[in-house]
């Protein structure tokens, strides 16, 4: 089955760096592909979706400029957290579907990374 | 995108069938149904979607009633690695720049 893979799967930095976060389609190619984020407890919330070679959609309440979004190739997206602070601590997880499956089909999602900010 | 409502918890024990049940009053007629399971610290994993009447894989099975206001996940003979999150969510299934909205979902725990 299609595979999704994110990368690094656990990071901790010091409040005011920057993380980039990756996320690959492994064996398909994705054009579109969804960021999230989820506090322990809680659901996943929609960040942005990644469109490649344009820019991103952010949802509402998203800083763009916090969570930097880039769709370089179809496999590729990765989430860049600036000047991270210890609120921006959380599950990162993106998602993507096969763009070429004409069935329906589900979304696959990556493992996660779990960003610690200190 | 249409609302989803599920219990926010359920127990059950090794062995039994679990059914959980989604209500999605506002489907419109595009909409599929998908389920989707979460363990902690790992991204969600499809476990199954239809759009009506019934679906069964290897995994689980799916009833949809005819007026498709409702859905219900069975699981059966559950074991203590089902203890997971089940996710409910209804959308356009085949649109690629659909976006996936998920609920709070269902914390299912599987005591011995």
């Amino acid at each position: 089955g299609a595979v999704v893979s994110q990368h690094p799967s656990r990071v901790i930095c010091k409040s005011g760096t920057s993380v980039k976060i990756e996320c690959r389609s492994l064996d398909f190619q994705a054009t579109t592909m969804f960021w999230y984020r989820q506090f322990p407890k809680k659901s996943l919330m929609l960040m942005a979706t990644s469109n490649e070679g344009s820019k991103a959609t952010y949802e509402q309440g998203v800083e763009k400029d916090k969570f930097l979004i880039n769709h370089a190739s179809l496999t590729l997206s990765t989430l860049t957290v600036t000047s991270a602070h210890p609120e921006d601590s959380s599950f990162y997880i993106c998602s993507a579907r096969d763009h070429r499956r004409q069935s329906n089909t589900e979304a696959f999602f990556g493992q996660g990374t779990r960003l610690t900010v200190v | 995108l249409a609302k989803t409502t599920q219990p926010i918890s359920m127990d059950s024990y090794e062995g039994q069938e679990v059914n959980i049940t989604c209500s999605h009053n506002n489907i419109a007629t595009n909409d599929y149904i998908t389920w989707y399971q979460q363990f902690p610290s790992q991204g969600p994993r499809f476990i199954i979607q239809g759009y009506k009447t019934k679906v069964t894989n290897e995994v689980a099975s799916l009833f949809i009633p005819a007026d498709r206001k409702s859905s219900t996940l069975s699981l059966p003979r559950v074991s203590l690695s089902d203890t997971a999150v089940y996710y409910c969510l209804v959308g356009e299934s085949p649109s690629s720049a659909s976006k996936i909205i998920f609920g709070s979902g269902t914390r299912l725990s599987i005591r011995p």
